[in-house]
């Protein structure tokens, strides 16, 4: 049974430059989360859909960041323009209702 | 609201003896917990995980964990640990109902020694 797939798995790109993050959840999950991993803030959730409709977008920083979730088995996070201080490591996550969630290996975004 | 607290940010401990990352949390509701494991440049990884029943939960990897009410804990256990074991462990909490949204505590980076 397929993980959570996520790419690029490394993007390395100039301030300014817009970047996107894809997702590709468990097929049957019926909840998908972003979180932002660095050193300093230690793990956020970011935003989370529940039936690919988004339910909880407290935790996006600022309008630079938006969400999308189009169908049941793609999600892409999109930051524009992007920072130095959005360089950290992006995860996606997915459950099933009730279910604990599965983690993707993650993004490491670096933003020159 | 809810709230996740790993005390220690680091442990160390040598190979094959006993080690005990604590984890407490704060709620006003009931929980679900979690513990998840992360290896260098990998995602979580789930451990073990109590939604109800018997308050001793074993997990993959030799890991156990005992959920105390009163004391509001989720201490993750494990007899005998390997040098395989080192990486950063994270409890999180969530609410048994509502929205299926997890707290993560900070985490407790273990360090085995040879």
């Amino acid at each position: 049974d397929a993980g959570v797939i996520q790419s690029p798995r490394h993007e390395v790109t100039e301030m300014g430059q817009e970047v996107t993050l894809r997702c590709k959840p468990i097929s049957g999950h019926d909840y998908l989360f972003w979180y932002r991993q660095t050193m300093m803030r230690g793990l956020e959730l970011l935003i989370y859909f529940n039936n690919n409709v988004p339910i909880d977008d407290s935790g996006m920083p600022e309008d630079r960041f938006s969400a999308k979730m189009p169908n049941a088995s793609f999600s892409t996070l999109k930051i524009q323009p992007s920072e130095p201080r959005d360089s950290a490591v992006y995860f996606c996550a997915s459950s099933p209702s009730m279910g604990p969630q599965h983690f993707g290996d993650g993004t490491r975004l670096s933003i020159l | 609201a809810q709230s996740v607290t790993q005390l220690d940010s680091q442990v160390p401990v040598f190979e094959e003896a006993p080690v005990e990352l604590r984890c407490n949390y704060s709620s006003s509701v009931s929980v679900y917990l979690f513990w998840y494991v992360q290896y260098p440049n990998q995602g979580l990884q789930l451990l073990l995980k109590y939604l109800s029943g018997s308050t001793l939960v074993k997990g993959i990897n030799g890991f156990e964990a005992e959920f105390n009410k009163s004391q509001t804990s989720f201490h993750l256990r494990k007899p005998s640990v390997h040098i395989s074991d080192t990486a950063e462990y994270f409890c999180a909490v969530s609410t048994t109902s509502g929205t299926y949204k997890y707290i993560f505590g900070t985490g407790t980076r273990l360090k085995v020694l040879a």
